[in-house]
């Protein structure tokens, strides 16, 4: 069965960093394409990064420059690396696996962890 | 990046009601729309892809329509598990951007 949890989470202050991990099983990371997906209190979903099963990564404008995703293949697990973070990027990160075939969709996800930016 | 706009923001039902959501995308996109459903602090559930497709384990009551730029869910015969909140994405092109989400409450 699938399974993907993150860690990671917590209060950090603006301007600080923070990794967040996603353990997966039940796949391999290297042949998935996994995303975060981040939801602001109160507010909808957003897309934030991909790591596709070649490899390539793509991130959303509002993170690019300071979000970086990336796995590490024998621990099974992907990581999001959040630099200078900003009070607008308090959110809960889900990791989801993206079954991009024949429609992309994110059709597992983790049990989300919670990022709170502020001083 | 492709605006995805459901109305309403939010309903009351009560159980057996036929619900529809609507979702509609600034541009065409092709069928590539999927819908979520997430309940207060969980993770989002997959109901449904390329706007029709049922995932395996949705009951056959929940039902998705739609072309071009404009989606509907429906779900026929409300059940006290349904009330949620419900958030299309399209997935024609990255990035991939999700509605607001429409909040099923109880009437």
């Amino acid at each position: 069965e699938l399974q993907l949890v993150e860690s990671g989470g917590g209060l950090v202050q603006p301007g600080g960093s923070l990794r967040l991990s996603c353990a997966a099983s039940g796949i391999s990371v290297s042949d998935s394409y996994l995303s975060w997906v981040r939801q602001a209190p109160g507010k909808g979903l957003e897309w934030v990064s991909v790591i596709r099963s070649g490899g390539t990564t793509s991130h959303a404008d509002s993170v690019t420059g300071r979000f970086i995703i990336s796995r590490d293949n024998y621990k099974n697990t992907v990581y999001l690396q959040m630099n200078n973070l900003r009070p607008e990027d308090t959110a809960v990160y889900y990791c989801a696996r993206l079954e991009p075939f024949p429609y992309f969709m994110f059709d597992s996800w983790g049990q989300g962890s919670l990022v709170t930016v502020s001083s | 990046d492709i605006q995805m706009t459901q109305s309403p923001s939010s309903l009351s039902a009560s159980v057996g009601d036929r619900v529809t959501i609507t979702c509609r995308a600034s541009q065409n996109i092709n069928k590539y729309l999927n819908w979520y459903q997430q309940k207060p602090g969980r993770a989002p559930r997959l109901l449904m892809s390329a706007a029709s497709t049922l995932q395996s384990g949705v009951p056959s009551r929940f039902s998705g329509s739609g072309s071009g730029t404009d989606y509907t869910l429906t779900i026929s015969n409300l059940q006290p598990e349904d009330f949620a909140t419900y958030s299309c994405q399209q997935s024609y092109t990255t990035p991939w951007t999700f509605g607001q989400g429409t909040e099923v409450a109880v009437k």
